[in-house]
């Protein structure tokens, strides 16, 4: 168990929906990260929040977006959802805010299906 | 911008036998280098990490990896591989962006073992 909790764990929902994931992290850990996970994508990181600030951004499209509430879990939205993003979305979390210098503890994944 | 590449998708070994996935890494300095593992249904899991110093890592569950800068390559060996080593293994390196830096993926190798 990595102590880090994400909810839910299954997510089935039509285009155009608009879902929120929750990640809580590990007890102590000030960052969080969100991937996102597809069989044509690998494993493809979203953005990054440290101590409630955003920290570093990838490959995230506009119509998703995520913060880290002062009590550092974070929500990923997905809005106007595609089918395209079908996907299994993981959040991880660090002690520190660098991706080198404390290592990355990962939540078992909210698998989001849109039909 | 720096990457990983994992040259093979899927690696089958029989128990016992001696296990070695390729990674190559892309980046002019010494890279920070990581191997995760993930077991199914499970969020990724830590195998071990190089950053700097000796070039033959180890790591949990029996793993090493040897860093090599003549071949860009970061290989992950065990010496005799166990049926729960069955999963999926993805090399990673810290792609620096200025004042961000990401934890960037390889596309996988995804190992089954035989009895």
């Amino acid at each position: 168990d990595s102590g880090v909790t994400q909810t839910p764990k299954h997510l089935i929902t039509a285009t155009g929906q608009r879902v929120t994931l929750r990640c809580s992290p590990r007890s102590g850990d000030l960052s969080v990260y969100w991937y996102q996970q597809s069989l044509d994508q690998g494993l493809q990181f979203l953005i990054q929040y440290y101590n409630g600030e955003e920290r570093a951004k990838g490959n995230i499209l506009e119509r998703f977006s995520a913060q880290q509430f002062p009590d550092l879990h974070s929500e990923l939205n997905l809005s106007s959802l595609e089918l395209g993003d079908s996907a299994l979305y993981f959040c991880a979390s660090s002690v520190l805010g660098e991706p080198y210098n404390s290592p990355l503890h990962f939540g078992n994944g909210t698998r989001l299906t849109v039909t | 911008a720096q990457s990983v590449t994992q040259p093979d998708i899927h690696i089958t070994v029989s128990e016992g036998a001696s296990l070695e996935l390729r990674c190559n890494y892309s980046y002019g300095a010494t890279p920070y280098l990581f191997w995760y593992v993930q077991s199914p249904g499970q969020g990724l899991q830590l195998l071990l990490k190089y950053f700097s110093g000796d070039t033959l890592v180890q790591g949990i569950k029996g793993f090493e990896a040897e860093f090599k800068r003549s071949q860009s390559s970061f290989n992950l060996r065990k010496p005799s591989v166990h049926w729960s080593d069955a999963a999926e293994y993805f090399c990673a390196v810290v792609a620096y962006g200025g004042a961000t830096n990401k934890l960037i993926f390889g596309t996988g190798t995804l190992l089954a073992v035989q009895p």
